[in-house]
């Protein structure tokens, strides 16, 4: 099991706004990065850190904190957007790495 | 840019040893800021740590494979590579190499995998 927790699938219609989460203990001392991974591709590298975009992601994707939980908000969802997301964050010990259990997100 | 290829056989005998290796190009392995990592996804499921180490080889292993897993890092051949012994069908997966970048945000070390490695996909079978 992992000891970062996410909702196994979302769904958004076009042009609107989804949230997808991440919670864990550890991301009360630790921040989660995001990956988006498109079936047969090697993930990409989303968000990091408070709110850190990483380069060529456009700025409809945002990140955020709140307590044990981590946030990956889309704004304008579009039909590329549909992908599996990840989050990752250190585990409790903090010696060791964690994904969570991923989230696939569906565009109508 | 850094970019990072993964090698090795495709077909691994149940109770054998998984060798791969990761190739770095474009950068170095040089780097306090980073830790090269393996990680792998087993067909139709999520993404799971194995394991990182570093270019002075500091290394940590996730705990459910720690017993059977063994990486090193090669500076001069630019190279990192992970050995998993005693493999079944569970370990059947694609397998990434990736560097894993500590940063530091807001008084917070945190990590990010920011350069992927484009899989190889590895099976166990006889």
């Amino acid at each position: 099991s992992s000891e970062l927790t996410q909702d196994p699938a979302v769904s958004v219609a076009l042009g609107q706004t989804v949230r997808i989460t991440c919670q864990g203990d550890s991301l009360r001392d630790y921040y989660a990065s995001w990956y988006q991974q498109k079936p047969g591709q090697a993930p990409v590298l989303v968000i990091y850190g408070q709110n850190g975009r990483s380069s060529g992601i456009p700025d409809r994707f945002f990140g955020s904190r709140s307590g044990n939980t981590a946030s990956l908000t889309i704004t304008g969802a579009q039909a590329e957007d549909e992908a599996a997301y990840y989050c990752n964050s250190r585990d409790s010990s903090g010696s060791h790495l964690v994904f969570g259990g991923g989230t696939k997100l569906t565009v109508l | 840019q850094v970019q990072l290829q993964e090698s090795g056989p495709g077909l691994v005998k149940p109770s054998e040893t998984l060798s791969l290796t990761c190739t770095v190009s474009g950068g170095s392995v040089n780097s306090d800021n980073y830790y090269w990592s393996w990680i792998r996804q087993p067909p139709g499921k999520g993404l799971e740590w194995i394991a990182y180490i570093s270019y002075t080889g500091i290394t940590s292993y996730n705990p459910s494979l720690q017993s059977r897993v063994t990486v090193s890092v090669d500076t001069s051949k630019k190279q990192f590579s992970l050995k998993l012994n005693s493999v079944t069908a569970a370990d059947t997966a694609v397998y990434y190499c990736a560097r894993d970048w500590e940063y530091y945000d807001s008084n917070i070390y945190s990590d990010a995998f920011d350069i992927w490695g484009q899989g190889t996909k590895v099976t166990v079978s006889s």
